[in-house]
């Protein structure tokens, strides 16, 4: 089992729609969790941390299952500006840090 | 705009050439890595400096030589590259110890192109 799997879509939604990415880890001793958003051409840049149950930042939430050993990221009402890469990070320890391969979202007017 | 500065942004190099790529960061973080990215994959961790010293070399062959010169400072020395080292080469920093794992800030990357 890789050490972090996405479903690289794309996901191709309207505005204005809710959509979920899911991110499945294998290392059970994780406590910490990622999402970044890399748009075409550009750096990866931190969108949310995810320590515990989850976290919510306006339109985003963030939910860990670590019985199930898995992160998700829900968008609400989708804007054309979300369209991106989202990329799932998982540290294994010491500074070692695995990305997933990347869901692309696509928001379409 | 982001505190991670990384030159050259382009670079065209001949298989035969060195060259050197460069970041720094003024947020006085403690780790600084080296990530290189393919087109459509993830980016691959490279190299770890955690306080200046390498902490993780993940298996990079040694035509890639990284070097930490102080805290803010962190190159990526380039010798004798394949045209398959072609990529976009990310550098980020994080706080270090203490402070969590994953939030790393990337600079804007340099991207390579080996002929």
């Amino acid at each position: 089992r890789k050490e972090v799997e996405q479903d690289p879509g794309p996901f191709n939604v309207p505005e204005g729609a809710t959509v979920a990415f899911n991110c499945t880890y294998s290392n059970s001793a994780s406590q910490s969790f990622f999402w970044y958003r890399q748009d075409c051409r550009k750096e990866p840049k931190l969108l949310m941390s995810v320590y515990s149950s989850g976290n919510e930042d306006g339109r985003f939430t963030a939910q860990l299952n670590r019985a199930s050993q898995y992160i998700s990221l829900l968008i609400r009402d989708s804007k054309l500006s979300d369209s991106a890469t989202y990329l799932c990070v998982v540290p294994l320890g010491g500074n070692k840090l695995v990305f997933g391969a990347g869901t692309i979202l696509r928001v379409k007017s | 705009d982001t505190e991670v500065t990384q030159t050259p942004k382009h670079l065209v190099m001949g298989m035969t050439n060195k060259k050197s790529l460069k970041c720094e960061q003024h947020m006085g973080h403690r780790a600084m890595y080296w990530y290189k990215q393919k087109a459509k994959k993830p980016p691959e961790l490279m190299f770890v400096y955690s306080y200046e010293k390498l902490s993780i070399n993940e298996s990079v062959p040694s035509r890639f030589s990284p070097e930490c010169p102080n805290s803010s400072l962190l190159n990526l020395h380039l010798h004798a590259l394949q045209p398959e080292d072609s990529a976009l080469y990310l550098c980020a920093s994080s706080q270090g110890q203490g402070a969590p794992a994953g939030e790393l800030f990337f600079g804007e990357g340099s991207r390579l192109t080996v002929l």
